[in-house]
């Protein structure tokens, strides 16, 4: 069964902080995708990752396929980070989703 | 500007009272699907569009409908709602259903069916 676990599911840190949120993911998928929902419930592409690693102003992804395993950073943290970061695995015919990480920055 | 555009935003029902939710891309993009988040359960697919004419069920098409008769467009239509879904709904596009491109996703529409 296509499977992509997330962690943590919760995450406090000050403003300034380098984050880390990780994401495993089982046989079968082929690609990994990170997106942010915003407070306000909308949800944004950030990336799509197949190998390597993608740098966008303060993210950066990377993914080892080896392992299974994704990893979104953000340097520099600021409070309008703040949201819902969630991996998504590319299935057969559709995304598998993981839980979502919420992430708040404290000024 | 390139979006994918949900209508309502926001919408309160009485059970069985048939209602339609509109997706709409301006991107000309091939494969369109239909999401609903719930707590503690993230997003599942309800029903995803490889193309015009093409429909599949995803993980919980139970109670809804959905047709592609233009590549443009992309309703969800739940014929008889019931509170169980009460959710919130999000349509997302792609130019190929391989994704390596991104989704772009509506802004997501709040059903509550009382």
């Amino acid at each position: 069964k296509n499977e992509v676990e997330q962690s943590p599911q919760n995450l406090t840190a000050q403003e300034g902080e380098f984050i880390t949120i990780n994401c495993s993911y089982s046989v079968g998928i082929s690609a990994l995708h990170w997106l942010q929902q915003h407070p306000g419930g909308g949800i944004v592409s950030l990336f799509m990752l197949s190998s390597g690693k993608k740098k966008h102003g303060r993210l950066i992804a990377t993914i080892n396929i080896q392992e299974k395993h994704s990893s979104l950073h953000i340097t520099a943290s600021h409070p309008r980070d703040s949201a819902v970061y969630i991996c998504a695995g590319e299935g057969t015919y559709q995304l598998i989703w993981g839980a979502g990480t919420k992430l708040i920055i404290k000024p | 500007e390139a979006q994918v555009t949900q209508n309502p935003r926001y919408l309160i029902t009485v059970t069985g009272k048939k209602l339609t939710v509109t997706c709409s891309q301006n991107m000309n993009h091939e494969y369109m699907s239909w999401y609903r988040q719930d707590p503690g359960l993230g997003l599942r697919q309800i029903y995803y569009s490889m193309n015009v004419e093409v429909t599949d069920k995803g993980d919980v098409p139970e109670g809804y409908k959905v047709s592609r008769k233009e590549k443009r467009n992309f309703p969800l239509i739940l014929e008889s709602p019931s509170p169980n879904q009460t959710s919130l709904y999000f349509c997302a596009s792609s130019p190929s259903r391989t994704g390596y491109y991104g989704y772009t996703f509506g802004s997501g529409t709040r059903l509550t069916v009382v």
